[in-house]
């Protein structure tokens, strides 16, 4: 157990849609980061929050934003669903300002657009 | 600018024998280096890390990789492959963002391992 939880596991919408996906970091670590792995385009990085602050972006779209609470919790917002969306979604978090210390992943969240 | 290159995309290799999977960084510090592997549908699980201490590295499930700061690399080895090995493996560097803003990860492409029975 990574200590780092994703929620939900599973998430089915429609072409359209928005829909919100949570990340609970570890306890202690003030980095959250976000990627999204499909098939095609292998594991890529959104973006980065330190303690509630963004940090870094990488590939991600305008249509998706994200944030991170003051209680260090994440929420990615992905609105304007198509098709190519489909992939799943990691969260990572880390103790963040010590190159030493590695992320540590969550579950997932798989997201299908029908 | 930080790099990782993995040099094979996939490998395959017979049960019992042994597994490498290469990694080659570039990186303006001293970085730290990282080894994860993940299974079908599931996160990315931590294998080992290296952070300037022994140059030889061991992990989990009989893992290991030496840093070779002369060589950049970072390679993955394990000496008896079983099939609970195959698996998608990935080498991550960590190093300072500029601006001292903290730290930054950088991943390879990932290999995927094949064990053959």
């Amino acid at each position: 157990d990574s200590g780092v939880t994703q929620t939900p596991k599973h998430l089915i919408t429609a072409t359209g849609q928005r829909v919100t996906l949570r990340c609970s970091p570890r306890s202690g670590d003030l980095s959250v980061y976000w990627y999204q792995q499909s098939l095609d385009q292998g594991l890529q990085f959104l973006i980065q929050y330190y303690n509630g602050e963004e940090r870094a972006k990488g590939n991600i779209l305008e249509r998706f934003s994200a944030q991170q609470f003051p209680d260090l919790h994440s929420e990615l917002n992905l609105s304007s669903l198509e098709l190519g969306d489909s992939a799943l979604y990691f969260c990572a978090s880390s103790v963040a300002g010590q190159i030493n210390q590695p992320q540590h992943f969550g579950d997932g969240t798989r997201l299908s657009i029908l | 600018a930080q790099s990782v290159t993995q040099l094979d995309s996939h490998v395959s290799v017979s049960e019992g024998t042994p597994v490498l999977l290469r990694c080659n960084y570039s990186s303006s510090y001293s970085p730290s280096l990282f080894w994860y592997v993940q299974h079908p549908n599931k996160g990315l699980q931590l294998l080992l890390k290296y952070t300037s201490a022994a140059t030889l590295v061991k992990g989990i499930n009989g893992f290991e990789a030496e840093f070779k700061k002369s060589e950049t690399s970072f390679h993955l080895t394990k000496p008896s492959a079983h099939m609970s090995d195959a698996a998608e493996y990935f080498c991550v560097v960590s190093d300072i963002q500029t601006g001292n803003t903290g730290n930054q990860f950088y991943f390879g492409t990932g290999t995927s391992l094949t064990v053959i029975p």
